[in-house]
């Protein structure tokens, strides 16, 4: 299957500073990006969808300000905790989805946040 | 969406096969049966997928019954690196690019050596 890389794959950083986490599609093309958010022993939660070009849509409950996307190529999504906060800690997932036919998600192997 | 149902936890022995149940009793016609596993600590890892015939790969079968309500992933010889949650998700045949995967709390498999 296609890969997907996340970097980095863990990060620790302390309370107020931003951390940037890398979504990369490796050998795709991806127009849609997907980010999720993991705590221990829960499901992956969506967080927002970020179309190439396009501002990203963002669920319910989650702070655009706080969690910034930016997709600005068809092989790179970025996400950017702004001002983070020790519960903000989690583990960060992307996903993307190729081009065109297909309608596979292919995964990043995820980072781990720590905000101390 | 249509949801589905999974047991929180099993577990099985090594060496032997594990059955992984699914209920999505509200599935509607186009809607494929997907199965994702999550081993501790990386990013879901596609399983396999199936409308309404069984399916077979490399890594599972999946069996789906008459009325397509539930379906049952196979993992014929259960190693330990098969311990994981299983997600169990229902999803159209043909959507945009933005449609969106969700989640379910999904089984979490233990494989006993």
């Amino acid at each position: 299957g296609a890969v997907v890389s996340q970097h980095p794959s863990w990060v620790i950083c302390k309370s107020g500073t931003s951390v940037k986490i890398e979504c990369r599609s490796l050998d795709f093309q991806a127009t849609t990006m997907f980010w999720y958010r993991q705590f221990p022993k829960q499901s992956l939660m969506l967080m927002a969808t970020s179309n190439e070009g396009s501002k990203a849509t963002y669920e319910q409950g989650v702070e655009k300000d706080k969690f910034l996307i930016n997709h600005a190529s068809l092989t790179l999504s970025t996400l950017t905790v702004t001002s983070a906060h020790p519960e903000d800690s989690s583990f960060y997932i992307c996903s993307a989805r190729e081009l065109r036919g297909s309608t596979e998600a292919f995964f990043g192997q995820g980072t781990r946040l720590t905000v101390v | 969406d249509a949801k589905t149902t999974q047991p929180p936890s099993m577990d099985c022995a090594e060496g032997r096969a594990a059955n992984l149940p699914c209920n999505h009793s509200t599935i509607s016609g186009n809607e494929y049966v997907y199965w994702y596993r999550q081993i501790h600590s990386q990013g879901p890892q596609y399983i396999i997928h199936g409308l309404k015939n069984n399916e077979t790969n490399e890594m599972a079968s999946l069996i789906i019954t008459e009325d397509r309500k539930s379906s049952t992933l196979i993992l014929p010889h259960a190693t330990l690196r098969d311990t994981a949650v299983y997600y169990c998700i229902v999803r159209p045949s043909r959507m945009d690019s933005s449609y969106k995967l969700i989640f379910g709390s999904g089984t979490r498999l233990l494989v006993r050596p």
